[in-house]
C-alpha cells in the first residue's frame, strides 16, 4: 500500500537553509507535493514536482526527487521566522486521472534566532 | 471568497449523536476529497468524488461514515452514532483534474476544516 514517511521535527537557525526529507513507497507515484500548514490555518500547497523531473526550483524553494530511492526533499533557502510551520509531503498516482492524495505525518520546522 | 468553504467550523456533539458536515468546493472543480486530521498527524484520506461519482472510500473507514455529492457540486459527510475517537478536524479539498497546458492540474485546495469534538 501507499505510505509516506517524514521526520517529525527540524530546528534551524534563522538565515540558514532548511532541508526537509520524505520517503514514499508507491512506485507509481506521478505527482509529489509539499504542503505547508501554519497554526490555526488550512493546508497551503507550496510546490509540486512531476515524477519525470529531478529538480524544481521556485524562488527560495528547491525540490529534489530521487525516484530510484523514492526520496523527496524540500530545501528552503535563507529560512525566516515566517517559515515556521508544519510541512507535509504528499503523493498521488495515475496519469490520465489522478487518484487520492496520500500525506505524510508532517515535519514541524522551528526557527532559532 | 471563492475558496473551499466548510460548514460548520466547529461542532460539539454528544456521543451517539449523528452529525453532518457540508463542503462547497471551488466552482467548476470536478474532484472533491474528504480527509480527517488529528493532532500531530497528517491528513488521513477518507473518500473522494469525481463529479458526483464516489471513486474510492478508505478501507479503514467505518460504515458509520457516509459521504454524498449528489449534483457534483457541494458534498456532505455524515457520521452516525459518533464516538469519542471521531473527534478530529475534518478537511475538504477540491481540484480540477484534467489536462491543461501539458499538465494534469492536480493542485488540491483545502478548506479551513470542521473541528468535531465528541463528548
Amino acid at each position: 500500500g501507499e505510505d509516506v514517511e517524514q521526520s517529525l521535527f527540524l530546528s534551524v537557525r534563522e538565515g540558514d537553509s532548511s532541508v526537509i526529507n520524505c520517503t514514499y513507497t508507491d512506485s507509481s507515484s506521478t505527482y509529489l507535493y509539499w504542503y505547508k500548514q501554519e497554526p490555526g490555518a488550512g493546508l497551503q500547497l507550496l510546490t509540486y514536482i512531476f515524477s519525470n523531473m529531478d529538480m524544481k526550483q521556485d524562488q527560495r524553494l528547491t525540490v529534489l526527487l530521487n525516484k530510484k530511492d523514492k526520496h523527496l526533499s524540500l530545501r528552503i533557502a535563507d529560512t525566516q521566522t515566517g517559515d515556521s510551520a508544519i510541512y507535509f509531503c504528499a503523493e498521488t498516482s495515475g496519469y490520465s486521472s489522478a487518484s487520492k492524495i496520500i500525506f505524510g505525518s508532517g515535519t514541524r520546522l522551528s526557527i532559532r534566532p | 471568497d471563492t475558496g473551499v468553504s466548510q460548514d460548520p467550523r466547529h461542532k460539539i456533539t454528544k456521543r451517539g449523536q449523528n452529525v453532518t458536515f457540508r463542503c462547497d468546493p471551488i466552482s467548476e472543480h470536478n474532484r472533491l476529497y474528504w480527509y480527517r486530521q488529528t493532532l500531530g498527524q497528517g491528513p488521513e484520506f477518507l473518500t473522494y468524488f469525481q463529479n458526483e461519482a464516489q471513486l474510492e472510500k478508505s478501507r479503514l473507514l467505518s460504515d458509520r461514515f457516509s459521504a454524498e455529492r449528489p449534483k457534483g457540486s457541494f458534498s456532505t459527510l455524515e457520521i452516525q452514532r459518533t464516538e469519542q475517537g471521531d473527534s478530529a478536524m475534518y478537511l475538504c479539498a477540491s481540484s480540477l483534474v484534467g489536462w491543461s497546458r501539458g499538465s494534469m492540474n492536480t493542485e488540491a485546495f483545502f478548506g479551513q476544516g470542521t473541528r468535531l469534538t465528541v463528548v
